[in-house]
């Protein structure tokens, strides 16, 4: 079936560490993945994309990683501040009907990080 | 405008009372998503557009629940006969083309009393 998982819902850090969020996902068929930053009251927030023709992109500050064989991703956040206190979601894009022209964002349940001053 | 706009940002409604929810998508984007969101979890897939057409709306939970996109534009989300159930907040999201980068409204709370 078609989920995406998260193994950590808390992560809390101190100012200034690097900060690794994982994700998991279940399905080969996904090919794209995306990590979105969501405060309270506000919609999710673009911070990354990755294709699965990749393994490693880098953002400023952040970097994704994409590890097919295992269905796994992580969000990389260096030198965390405490703006960057939030809760995290990876999302994949999943082809859905036949020809797999169409896509379908699923979400995970979230990691809420906490960055302690 | 610049980004993904959504009204009203709150809405109260009455148990089995009707309500619209609209989005302004960024313009040009063809892909427009409707997601769900309850407190603790993350937004639950609702439908999708490609241009007019819903590509998929296998996320809606029951008939009350439709949704238009008539112009490929502007989309509104309508509930019938709204039940506690349906309190949540629901998030707007669009696309440049399908399998793109999606930048999401801030949502409009909707609270059933």
């Amino acid at each position: 079936g078609e989920s995406v998982g998260l193994h950590l819902p808390t992560l809390s850090v101190q100012e200034g560490d690097n900060s690794i969020i994982n994700c998991a996902y279940s399905n080969s068929a996904s090919d794209y993945f995306i990590w979105y930053k969501q405060e309270s009251g506000k919609g999710p927030q673009f911070i990354i994309d990755i294709r699965s023709n990749m393994d490693k992109r880098q953002g400023q500050r952040v970097t994704v990683l994409l590890n097919k064989t295992v269905k796994h991703l992580s969000l990389q956040i260096a030198a965390t501040q405490p703006g960057d206190s939030a809760v995290y979601f990876c999302a994949e894009n999943l082809p859905i009907g036949s020809g797999g022209s169409n896509y379908k964002l699923t979400f995970g349940k979230g990691t809420l990080l906490t960055v302690n001053p | 405008g610049a980004g993904v706009s959504q009204t009203p940002s709150n809405k109260v409604t009455e148990k089995g009372k009707y309500v619209e929810l609209r989005c302004d998508p960024i313009s040009g984007h063809t892909a427009l998503y409707w997601y769900r969101q309850s407190l603790g979890q993350g937004p639950e897939f609702l439908i999708y557009f490609q241009g007019t057409g819903a590509a998929d709306d296998s996320g809606l939970p029951n008939d009350r629940f439709f949704a238009v996109r008539p112009e490929g534009s502007v989309s509104t989300l309508k509930i019938q006969r709204t039940e506690r159930g349906d309190s949540a907040v629901y998030l707007c999201a669009s696309s440049l083309r399908r399998n793109t980068e999606a930048f999401f409204g801030q949502g409009t709370r909707l609270t059933v009393v």
